[in-house]
């Protein structure tokens, strides 16, 4: 059976560091793309990070709002994957889910999901 | 980037209901376009994908079609358990998501 599960939230202040990581069970984490998504308090949904399989040398993609403050990375070994957030604002507070991309970005299993609060 | 617009933002209906939820692209999107269930407290769910695919396990009630720039998701007739929020996914460029539709009971 496919889980994803997310762990590492938390109430961090303005500019501080953040690890988040999604556990993969089910399925091998080296043959997938991988992607975060978040959803700010009573908002949408926010696609921020993509990570491509092993076939694609693991290359990594960001939204504009995270560029250059977040990445992306996995350990096959453990089937992990991580989303390193540095430099973290007010608007990034959020629900933070990782999900498996299926093919073609059908994003089929999600993780449930952790909170990350930026406030001072 | 490419903005998506759904509408209605906020949509009543009732058991049975056949209801339909649009999203226009603000360009082409060549089919790349999937919707998404979430209910409250929860992760969404992959419902379509590519504009008329349905996901594996997904109820054949639930139905998607569009082109161009406008996509259409459609609930043949809405069960208890399909209140919640939708979500249309563009990926034929840099992804966005829709601002939601919120389906509740009327």
């Amino acid at each position: 059976e496919v889980k994803l599960a997310v762990h590492g939230g938390g109430l961090v202040e303005p500019g501080s560091s953040l690890r988040l990581s999604c556990v993969a069970s089910g399925f091998t984490l080296g043959d997938y793309y991988m992607e975060w998504v978040r959803q700010a308090p009573g908002k949408g949904l926010e696609w921020i990070a993509a990570t491509r399989n092993r076939a694609k040398d693991y290359s990594a993609e960001y939204s504009v709002s995270v560029n250059g403050r977040f990445t992306i990375s996995r350990d096959v070994s453990q089937n992990i994957l991580y989303l390193h957030m540095n430099n973290l604002k007010t608007e990034d507070t959020g629900i933070y889910y990782c999900a498996r991309d299926g093919g073609i970005r059908s994003f089929d299993y999600w993780g449930q999901g952790v909170m990350v609060t930026v406030s001072s | 980037d490419i903005q998506m617009t759904q509408s209605p933002s906020l949509l009543s209906a009732s058991v049975g209901d056949r209801v339909t939820i649009n999203c226009k692209a603000s360009q082409n999107i060549n089919k790349y376009l999937n919707w998404y269930q979430q209910k409250l407290g929860e992760a969404p769910k992959l419902l379509i994908y590519n504009t008329n695919n349905l996901q594996t396990g997904i109820p054949s009630r639930f139905s998607g079609s569009g082109s161009g720039t406008d996509y259409t998701l459609t609930i043949s007739s809405l069960q208890p358990e399909d209140f919640g929020t939708y979500f249309c996914f563009q990926h034929n460029s840099w992804p966005t998501f829709g601002a939601g539709t919120k389906l509740e009971l009327k």
